[in-house]
Parts: structure tokens; C-alpha cells; sequence
């Protein structure tokens, strides 16, 4: 199973909305409404932001939203904040029984 | 509060095994698969597998078949993770992950930093 592909890195100032994308396949995101969303902070353990492709867990700021279309999926970010600098990762259930991750994104918030 | 609190950092020599505990609290341990990931220095999150502590079941990725042993003692509310045959690449942090739903992980464990190194 090949790691779900992210670009490495996005930035934006602070009050603007970023959008990071996450291309799978048929076998994984296409094939699942099972997309998840995490963030990290440096030497912190990872937190998700969104699950099954759109919802918000309880206590995650409406800054943040998750979609899908096909293949890809897409965390949008709005009104940026110094405190959303971080790496972001996607993440789908696949057709295996596993789970695949993207490579990862480096929010640089400018 | 759910908690997962894994065990502390080690330092093995290439071709050694390792074992990382996970002691989870504050939920029923039956109810949730646990899931290990990790990430090596400079690289991303990397699923390893998962386990169900009412089942016994698990599942790897395929890279870590052969390699990995998952299990759990549910007289403690621990799960482990045995990594065999190490190698320089497999030094990184690992995570134990409570699993809510498939891949919906939360919360995390601290993490446990594994050096591999002769």
C-alpha cells in the first residue's frame, strides 16, 4: 500500500485560508468515506482535526474543514493562526484492512 | 480522561528486538482497537498495524509482516508492540493510538523514541 500523496509544504499569512490535498486511490479514499485528518506540533504527539472525510470532533475549531471528490481529499484551514503551524497528515482506511497515511505537510504560517 | 502512557525511551543494538508497552486508562479496554504508528527522524507518519483487545485480531502493514508482534494483556489494560531484527531505519518515535473508528486515532500515547544504534 503507497502512502497517500501531499504536497510537501503550504503557507499563508495569518487571516488567510489554506488548502492542503490528499490524493489516494480506488482502493483507499476513493473507495471509503474514512478520512482522517491529523495535526503535529513539534516533539508532540498527533491530534486529529477531521474524521470520515468532513466531521469535526468535538473541541477542533470551525476553522477547519475536511472534503472529498473522487480520489482526492482536502483540509481547508480558514483564518489562519501562528498556532496552526504544524505538520498535517492524511490518513484512509483501504480495501486491505489497513491504514495508509499521507507523506505529511508543513504549514508555514508567514 | 483517556489516557495511553507508553514506556520509556530505549536504545538497542542493530539486529535486537524491542518492546514498547502501552497502559491505557480512563475507558473500557475491550471497547477499541489499539493502533501502533511511527515516525522516523525527518520522515512522516507510518502506519504499522492494529490489534483488537476483545479478539485478538490484528493486522499489519505489509512491510511489518513477519517483523512485528502485536498483543494486549487485558488484566493490566496493556497492549504491546515487539519489533524484531532491528536496523538503523527503524529508529523513530513510536505511538500506540486508541482506534475510535478504523482510522480515527485518539487520543495518542506520549510517543516512545527507539534509537537503533551499534
Amino acid at each position: 500500500q503507497s502512502a497517500l500523496t501531499q504536497p510537501a509544504s503550504v503557507s499563508g499569512s495569518p487571516g488567510q485560508s489554506i488548502t492542503i490535498s490528499c490524493t489516494g486511490t480506488n482502493s483507499d479514499i476513493g473507495h471509503f468515506n474514512s478520512v482522517c485528518w491529523y495535526q503535529q506540533h513539534p516533539d508532540s504527539a498527533p491530534k486529529v482535526m477531521i474524521y470520515d472525510v468532513t466531521i469535526r470532533p468535538s473541541g477542533v475549531s470551525n476553522r477547519f474543514s475536511g472534503s472529498k471528490s473522487g480520489n482526492t481529499a482536502s483540509l481547508t484551514i480558514s483564518g489562519l493562526q501562528a498556532e496552526d503551524e504544524a505538520d498535517y497528515y492524511c490518513s484512509s482506511y483501504t480495501s486491505d484492512n489497513t491504514v495508509v497515511f499521507g507523506g505529511g505537510t508543513k504549514l508555514t504560517v508567514l | 480522561q483517556v489516557l495511553l502512557v507508553q514506556s520509556g525511551p530505549v536504545v538497542r543494538k542493530p539486529g535486537a528486538s524491542v518492546k514498547v508497552s502501552c497502559k491505557a486508562s480512563g475507558y473500557t479496554f475491550l471497547t477499541s482497537h489499539i493502533s501502533w504508528v511511527r515516525r522516523a527522524p525527518g520522515q512522516g507518519l507510518e502506519w504499522m498495524g492494529w490489534i483488537s483487545p476483545n479478539t485478538g485480531r490484528v493486522d499489519f502493514a505489509q512491510k511489518f509482516q513477519g517483523r512485528v508482534t502485536l498483543t494486549t494483556d487485558t488484566s493490566t489494560r496493556t497492549a504491546y508492540l515487539e519489533l524484531r531484527g532491528l536496523r538503523s531505519d527503524d529508529t523513530a518515535m513510536y505511538y500506540c493510538a486508541r482506534g475510535l473508528k478504523l482510522n480515527w486515532f485518539a487520543p495518542w500515547g506520549q510517543g516512545t523514541l527507539v534509537t537503533v544504534s551499534s
